[in-house]
């Protein structure tokens, strides 16, 4: 089965600055997706960014990146300038691309970041 | 707007009662889920549907059961032989197969109290 370790339960990170959370998983398979998702206090959950795993690139939505390194089965997100909104618990989530009783997502733990002025 | 829709958001409910959560989706997605949400243990997958008429147990299956009459609705109840139900009750829905962009679309959620 696959597992996804989210090893950071807290972050801090000042206004403006640059934070990374780490994600690591562990799967046999060659082809599936990964995400980040963000959830407010709100509580609603926002995809922030995907990957799929047969892209090398790494995928970039405005301030949000990943490093994808597939060997090291790692994806962490960066967050760059980061405002004031980007507090909430973020999970990282893996996804068999085979469809199937396998398209269930399966989530990390979470990390809560709170952003400081 | 296309979307999902959970209801309600708030419910409380009495020691030893069923309670069902219900999810309507209008994105003309063939899966449908549940997860739970416990503090400091992430999101746990309770049923999965893939298509009408047809649902699998997820990792924490006992205590819930589910329906999927229609494409559109998956209803979730929680019966009384779940011994620890007060937490958050998420609904979501995806593409199936190898197509689309493998993401799930969530609902707002529902906080189930048990008094």
């Amino acid at each position: 089965a696959q597992t996804v370790t989210q090893s950071q339960p807290e972050m801090s990170v000042q206004e403006a600055e640059t934070v990374t959370l780490s994600c690591t998983y562990d799967t046999s398979e060659s082809d599936y997706y990964l995400f980040w998702y963000k959830q407010p206090p709100s509580r609603q959950m926002i995809l922030v960014i995907r990957q799929e795993a047969y892209k090398q690139q790494n995928a970039t939505e405005n301030r949000f990146s990943v490093n994808f390194q597939k060997a090291a089965k790692s994806f962490s997100l960066k967050i760059s300038d980061s405002q004031l909104g980007d507090a909430a618990m973020y999970f990282c989530a893996y996804r068999s691309a085979r469809g199937g009783t396998a398209s269930k997502l399966t989530f990390g733990t979470g990390t809560r970041l709170q952003v400081t002025l | 707007d296309g979307g999902i829709t959970q209801s309600p958001k708030y419910l409380f409910r009495k020691e030893g009662q069923n309670v069902t959560l219900s999810c309507e989706q209008n994105l003309n997605h063939d899966a449908m889920y549940w997860y739970r949400q416990d503090p400091g243990q992430g999101l746990r997958l309770i049923y999965y549907s893939q298509i009408v008429n047809d649902f699998q147990k997820g990792d924490i299956a006992e205590g819930y059961s589910v329906s999927r009459e229609k494409k559109e609705s998956f209803p979730l109840t929680v019966t009384s032989a779940q011994k620890n139900p007060t937490a958050f009750y998420l609904c979501a829905s995806s593409t199936q197969g190898t197509g689309g962009t493998g993401e799930l679309f969530f609902g707002e959620g529902s906080r189930l109290t048990v008094l």
